[in-house]
């Protein structure tokens, strides 16, 4: 199975902020990459597809890079909607999750 | 748009089974793979499987294998999961995804609202 190892496990941070997630694979994953924002309570939300795929509905404020096994989200004008936790998510099967990094409030 | 509706909580005891649905609306129910994820506080996000709901192909985890059956009926548009010999780490939410696409061809996945499931004596 795929590894997917994300980083930092937890950050704080002030409302404006700019912040980068990293997620890297135990192998090239190609562009089955996902990135989501889960809430307390609430199923994950999809942010990024295919790397840098920004889904409908979702603030620009979120974008998504990188290529091969190391992959990026950023979160750019951090606003207080944005506090919460994010995973990536390999697409081959069987699919592979990030543990997660959490975004504080500082 | 694609929306996936699931079924409501459960309490199961040790050693019971559960099954839980996932009715799928707004595209074509035979053209996307249907996945299984479950999430627990422990574990995170953890794969379970998929079914093929065009040909009701199955590929299973293989941590699940033995205990875990997926099935589809396409004349409601829906996919089961159905979990067997229930212990108390398999207190989870359950989350069927649809591994669809985007108009450039890029796979795009779509989730349900979860289902809580949970093993109590």
């Amino acid at each position: 199975d795929i590894q997917m190892t994300q980083s930092p496990p937890s950050l704080s941070a002030s409302v404006g902020d700019r912040v980068t997630i990293t997620c890297r694979a135990s192998q090239t994953v190609g562009d089955y990459l996902n990135w989501y924002q889960q809430k307390a309570g609430k199923a994950p939300k999809l942010l990024i597809y295919a790397v840098s795929n920004l889904q409908s509905g979702v603030s620009s404020r979120f974008s998504g890079g990188g290529s091969g096994s190391n992959f990026t989200l950023t979160i750019s004008n951090l606003q207080l909607e944005d506090f919460a936790t994010y995973f990536c998510q390999q697409g081959y099967t069987p699919w592979t999750f990030g543990q997660g990094t959490t975004v504080e409030l500082k | 748009q694609v929306q996936l509706v699931q079924s409501g909580a459960e309490v199961k005891k040790p050693g019971a089974s559960v099954r839980v649905s996932c009715k799928a609306s707004g595209y074509t129910f035979t053209t996307y793979y249907m996945h299984w994820v479950r999430q627990a506080p422990v574990e995170g996000l953890e794969w379970m499987g998929t079914i093929n709901p065009s040909t009701g192909g199955t590929n299973y985890a293989q941590k699940f294998k033995g205990r875990v059956t997926m099935t589809r009926d396409t004349s409601t548009s829906t996919v089961y999961m159905e979990l067997s010999t229930l212990r108390s780490e398999d207190t989870a939410v359950y989350y069927c995804v649809s591994s669809g696409y985007d108009t450039s061809g890029y796979p795009v996945p779509y989730w349900g609202q979860g289902t809580l499931v949970t093993v109590s004596s």
